[in-house]
């Protein structure tokens, strides 16, 4: 059974300071990868989609990398800002866009 | 091109009643899967509908149950509501061609909160 794990589950940084967030999954029979980040009460906005033959995508101050023979990936976010703040969840596609989610990690950006 | 759509947006239930959630895919799109995100937890997979059948389930009880409909927009039914029915229910629309395991990036509605009480 496919399992996701997120870490930190919150972040506090201030303003400018580049961060990572961490994801990881316990079986590498993935078709792909992706980072969600979610308002609150909200729905889910995708940020970025990594496939399972790729090593990494990028998006403005967004670069997620995957390592699927180690079950991992990570969110890299330069220079945060305020308006950055929300939670961001990681989700595996397991075939047929069926996607399993990490519990998110809470990210505040504090002016 | 118009986006995901949900209905209602809030929803409160007694405990035992029954609740019908209702979404609209992103035009062009023929899948349909809908999750439960309780509160504090990341969604949770209930199942998913292409080209109007059933193509997969979670680990949810039968008194969830679904519809796609030939426009491919789509219901999400729960019977005798319980406490733990409370959450906000996701659905998301993608295009996927015929016999593919693959498909286009999903696109998530705002969701529909539903407390029971």
């Amino acid at each position: 059974k496919q399992e996701v794990t997120q870490i930190p589950a919150a972040l506090s940084v201030p303003e400018g300071e580049n961060l990572v967030l961490n994801c990881s999954f316990t079986d590498s029979a993935i078709y792909n990868l992706q980072w969600f980040r979610q308002d609150p009460g909200k729905g889910l906005t995708s940020l970025l989609l990594i496939q399972s033959s790729q090593r990494e995508q990028t998006s403005g101050r967004l670069n997620a990398s995957l390592d699927k023979s180690s079950g991992r990936s990570t969110l890299y976010i330069a220079a945060s800002q305020p308006g950055d703040s929300a939670t961001y969840l990681c989700a595996v596609d397991t075939g047929f866009q069926k996607l399993v989610f990490g519990t998110g990690t809470r990210l505040l950006v504090s002016p | 091109e118009t986006g995901v759509t949900q209905s209602p947006t809030h929803l409160i239930k007694t405990r035992g009643q029954q609740v019908t959630l209702r979404c609209s895919s992103q035009s062009g799109h023929n899948t349909v899967s809908w999750y439960q995100q309780a509160l504090g937890q990341g969604p949770q997979f209930i199942f998913q509908y292409y080209r109007e059948e059933e193509n997969g389930r979670g680990n949810f009880p039968p008194r969830f149950s679904g519809l796609q409909f030939p426009n491919y927009s789509s219901e999400l039914n729960v019977n005798a509501l319980e406490l733990d029915d409370s959450a906000l229910y996701l659905c998301a629309s993608s295009l996927r061609t015929s016999g593919g395991a693959r498909a286009d990036t999903q696109y998530f509605g705002p969701g529909t909160r539903l407390t029971v009480l």
